[in-house]
């Protein structure tokens, strides 16, 4: 079993969805992480959070560190979103990540 | 800032070649290292380093080898170049201390060993 799950693997969705995709570890952390990679593109990071919730502009990032799980949603999808959406966590220093194997997400429009 | 670079974005090579992958960073950050993405696969760190003059081993380091002679650069060789290492390899890099730190990722090498 991979350390960190990524759920769905593949997400296809319209124009204009609410869209949630789920991240769970089994390891101790001490920041999971949020990215973005687009098709062909490089890997930009969204969001990095240690607790609680974080927001910036549609996309919103939680983490509940008693249950390993955080969660991406983005709020009024548009096809611009069409990328691959990577969870990753760190322990101690961080820097070290563990990689999920990534959520490929699909808006039509 | 130019942030994190990686050089060349593409590559061929044949088996048992040898070649350098190029990685710089101008922000100054102790931190870098390598990944290597495969398809199915999430990001595997293949070696990574602290400091200028530290470097130490990810989860995949057969095959390659690392060095880390300024805190601008950290190039990833490959000594003999195997099919198993086709893969897109990321550079990234990111600050250092007791609080965690975004990373930076370079935009990427894809390589090819035939």
């Amino acid at each position: 079993k991979n350390e960190v799950e990524q759920s769905p693997q593949n997400l296809t969705a319209q124009e204009g969805e609410f869209i949630t995709i789920n991240c769970s570890y089994s390891v101790g952390i001490s920041a999971l992480h949020w990215l973005q990679q687009h098709p062909g593109g490089g890997i930009v990071s969204l969001f990095m959070l240690s607790s609680g919730k974080k927001k910036h502009g549609r996309l919103i990032a939680t983490i509940n560190i008693q249950e390993k799980h955080s969660s991406l949603h983005i709020t009024a999808s548009h096809p611009r979103d069409s990328a691959v959406y990577i969870c990753a966590v760190g322990g101690q220093g961080a820097q070290k990540l563990v990689f999920g194997q990534g959520t490929r997400l699909t808006i039509n429009p | 800032n130019a942030g994190v670079t990686q050089t060349p974005k593409f590559q061929v090579l044949k088996t048992g070649q040898s070649m350098t992958l190029q990685c710089a960073q101008d922000m100054n950050h102790e931190y870098m290292s390598w990944y290597r993405q495969d398809p199915g696969m999430g990001l595997r760190l293949i070696h990574y380093s602290v400091g200028a003059g530290i470097t130490d081993q990810g989860e995949v380091p057969n095959g390659y080898n690392v060095s880390r002679s300024t805190t601008e650069d950290f190039p990833l060789r490959l000594l003999s170049a195997a099919p198993s290492q086709t893969s897109v390899y990321f550079c990234a890099s990111s600050s250092t201390g007791t609080g965690y730190y975004e990373q930076y990722f370079g935009p990427g090498t894809r390589l090819t060993v035939t």
